[in-house]
């Protein structure tokens, strides 16, 4: 079975520095995705990046690219320049079986400071 | 276009009480995820539907718990007797028609928050 593992305390950041948040994970599967989603305090789930496995370069959306390393099993989130609307909870996510449906790793809190 | 619709946004109930969740994909959806999410956990998946059909309800308790999505109308979750360990967010997601599945990104509503009292 699939399992994610977000260990990380409670990050800060200054506003406009960049943030690593740390994301490893274990699976049998040998073709599998990675996800990353950012829920603010409002409460809704925002897709941020995916990784496939056989992706040949890291992926990368805007401020947000993945630090996918395959053989220590981490798909690290990098955020440049960090704003303050960055504030939020961090879930890294990977689809289990056929079905697509997500294991979420338990979720890390980032707070940018001004 | 509109997103992943899901109402109520919050929802008290005593316990006891039965809470109906309701949940209506983007348009073009016909696959339909239920999640709960307990506070400073992430999420847990409870069932996946696609339309007249369960496909994988391995995440449901056994009791009390039931989904469905109807030909017409939202998908829809129900908890029966609710008890104090039921209050959480329920998180709907859902993607498009796709054979076979494939690593879709899930379109999420804002999630409905249930307190039982």
């Amino acid at each position: 079975a699939q399992k994610i593992t977000q260990t990380q305390p409670g990050m800060f950041v200054q506003e406009k520095e960049a943030v690593t948040l740390d994301c490893t994970y274990d699976t049998s599967d040998p073709s599998y995705g990675l996800f990353w989603y950012k829920q603010p305090s409002s409460g809704e789930m925002i897709f941020l990046i995916y990784q496939g496995s056989y992706d040949q370069q890291n992926a990368t959306e805007g401020r947000y690219s993945l630090n996918f390393q395959k053989a220590r099993k981490s798909a690290n989130l990098v955020i440049s320049a960090s704003q303050l609307g960055d504030s939020a909870m961090y879930f890294c996510a990977m689809p289990t079986g056929a079905n697509s449906k997500l294991t979420f790793g338990k979720g890390i809190t980032l707070s940018v400071r001004p | 276009n509109a997103g992943v619709m899901q109402n109520p946004r919050h929802l008290v109930r005593r316990r006891g009480q039965e809470a109906r969740l309701r949940c209506s994909p983007m348009k073009g959806h016909s696959h339909v995820y239920w999640y709960r999410q307990l506070p400073e956990e992430g999420l847990k998946f409870m069932v996946y539907l696609q339309k007249e059909n369960i496909i994988d309800e391995s995440g449901m308790p056994k009791e009390r718990f039931s989904a469905e999505f109807p030909k017409e109308g939202p998908s829809i979750l129900r908890i029966q007797q609710v008890v104090r360990g039921d209050s959480a967010a329920y998180f709907c997601a859902s993607s498009p028609p796709r054979t076979p599945p494939t690593n879709e990104k899930l379109f999420f509503g804002s999630g409905t928050q249930l307190s039982v009292l």
